[in-house]
C-alpha cells in the first residue's frame, strides 16, 4: 500500500520569502501525485498534479512541483508568498491502475503555512 | 454548474442516533468518495464507489455504510453514532477514464459532533 509523509506540521515563511514544502511517498511504481489546499473552514482545492512527462509541473496560484524518482519526493515550491497562501497543504498520492478503478486518495497528514508580515 | 456539494454543513448528534449524509455532484463523474479529515491526521478514505450501484471499502470503513443508486448522489450513513466519529466529512468525485482519472474534486465538508 501507498503511503505519504509529510515532515514538516507547521512551517513559518515571511511574506515575499520563498517556500518549499516537503513530501515523500511510498509506492512500489511511479504513482499519481497531487498537492491539495485547504483555507481554514474550506474544501479541498487541487494545486497541481503529476502524471508523467516533465517531472517539473507548474500549478495554480504560482506554485510549482517537482518529481524526483530517485528521492521518491514531490515538493511543493513557490518563489514568493502572499498573505492569502496562508492555510493547510496536502500532498496526495493515487495508485495507478491499469484495469481502471479508483481506490482514492492516500493523504499526507498536511503542513500548516503561516505567513508572517 | 454546482460541483460537488454536501448536506448538512453542521449536525451534532447523540450517541447512538442515526443520521445520512448526503453528496451530490452535477459533473457527470463515475467515481466518487467518502473522506474524513482529523486534526493531524489528514484526510482518511471511508467508502467508495466507481459506479452507480457499486460500492467499495476504504481505509476506515467501520461504522459507515454507503449507498450510490443514482450516478450523481453518493449517501454516507452513520447508523449509530459513537464520539470517535466527530470528524468533518468530505465527499470527492473524479473521472473513469483518461489521465485525469483520479483527479478528485471536494465538496466543502460537514461537521459533524457526536456528544
Amino acid at each position: 500500500a501507498q503511503s505519504v509523509t509529510q515532515p514538516d506540521i507547521h512551517i513559518t515563511v515571511s511574506e515575499g520569502a520563498s517556500l518549499e514544502l516537503r513530501c515523500n511517498y511510498s509506492y512500489g511504481a511511479t504513482p499519481y501525485l497531487f498537492w491539495y489546499v485547504q483555507s481554514p473552514g474550506q474544501g479541498l482545492q487541487l494545486l497541481l498534479k503529476y502524471f508523467s512527462g516533465d517531472t517539473l509541473v507548474q500549478g495554480i496560484k504560482g506554485f510549482e512541483a517537482e518529481f524526483k524518482r530517485s528521492q521518491s519526493s514531490f515538493n511543493l515550491r513557490k518563489p514568493s508568498v502572499h498573505w492569502s497562501d496562508a492555510a493547510e497543504y496536502f500532498c496526495a498520492v493515487a495508485a495507478r491502475r491499469s484495469g481502471g478503478g479508483a481506490d482514492g486518495l492516500t493523504f499526507g497528514k498536511g503542513t500548516h503555512l503561516i505567513i508572517q508580515p | 454548474n454546482a460541483g460537488v456539494t454536501q448536506t448538512p454543513k453542521f449536525r451534532v448528534l447523540k450517541t447512538g442516533q442515526s443520521m445520512t449524509l448526503l453528496c451530490a455532484q452535477d459533473m457527470n463523474h463515475e467515481y466518487m468518495y467518502w473522506y474524513r479529515q482529523d486534526p493531524g491526521m489528514g484526510l482518511r478514505l471511508i467508502h467508495y464507489s466507481v459506479g452507480e450501484g457499486t460500492t467499495a471499502k476504504g481505509e476506515v470503513p467501520d461504522g459507515y455504510n454507503v449507498s450510490r443508486l443514482k450516478k450523481q448522489n453518493f449517501l454516507l450513513g452513520l447508523e449509530s453514532a459513537a464520539p470517535s466519529q466527530t470528524s468533518v466529512y468530505f465527499c470527492a468525485s473524479s473521472y473513469s477514464s483518461g489521465t485525469v482519472r483520479n483527479e478528485q474534486f471536494f465538496g466543502p465538508g460537514t461537521r459533524l459532533t457526536v456528544l
